[in-house]
């Protein structure tokens, strides 16, 4: 089965300066997708990055980047030049190709605390 | 545009009766759809998902049940609710390529009492 290990429940960062949320994963899978989601205190769901799995080069959106290592099984997340409104609960999650009925699990969340 | 609707946003319910909660989505056929629980501040716990009308992958043995009457309908039920399916519930749905990303609802805060 497919999980999601987030190791780090709780990161703090001060404003304008770069944090990296971790992200671990377990799969027998070779194509899938991976995802970061952020839920703020409104609890919607936002996607905020996806990186497929047969592409080496690393996903970027603006100020947010990934660093996939596919062999580690490893997903973080670099948020750079951090404001007051990427505090929030960031999920990872991890999506199954199609033939597996495109099952998507996420992790345990890490809340991210941005000081001014 | 594509849009997901989920109601009730609050219910407050007593241990014993029955429950269903309801997802529908607007503006896409046959999506993948899913039902997932959040306790507070924790992680979203998968509990149902299905690729299409009647089929149902449970996820967590439990109290709950998920059918899925309609092609864009996905509905979660309990007959005795328990203490511990107080939760925050969301459903999303994603479109069929396994490479595109899921929308949610905005959820529904269940309080068992």
């Amino acid at each position: 089965a497919q999980t999601v290990t987030q190791s780090q429940p709780e990161m703090s960062v001060q404003e304008a300066e770069t944090v990296t949320l971790s992200c671990t994963y377990d799969t027998s899978e070779s194509d899938y997708y991976l995802f970061w989601y952020k839920q703020p205190p409104s609890r919607q769901m936002i996607l905020v990055i996806r990186q497929e799995a047969y592409k080496q080069q690393n996903a970027t959106e603006n100020r947010f980047s990934v660093n996939f290592q596919k062999a580690a099984k490893s997903f973080s997340l670099k948020i750079s030049d951090s404001q007051l409104g990427d505090a929030a609960m960031y999920f990872c999650a991890y999506r199954s190709p199609q033939k597996y009925g495109n099952k998507l699990v996420f992790g345990a969340g890490t809340i991210l605390r941005v000081k001014s | 545009s594509q849009t997901i609707h989920q109601w009730p946003a609050t219910l407050v319910q007593p241990v014993g009766s029955p429950l269903s909660l309801e997802c529908t989505v607007e503006g896409t056929s046959n999506p993948n759809l899913y039902w997932y629980r959040q306790a507070a501040g924790r992680g979203l716990q998968l509990l149902f998902y299905s690729v299409g009308i009647g089929q149902i992958s449970s996820e967590v043995p439990q109290n709950l049940s998920a059918s899925r009457p309609q092609d864009r309908q996905f509905i979660l039920s309990s007959k005795k609710l328990l203490l511990s399916d107080s939760g925050f519930y969301l459903c999303a749905w994603s479109g069929t390529g396994w490479n595109t990303e899921a929308f949610f609802g905005q959820g529904t805060r269940l309080t068992v009492v």
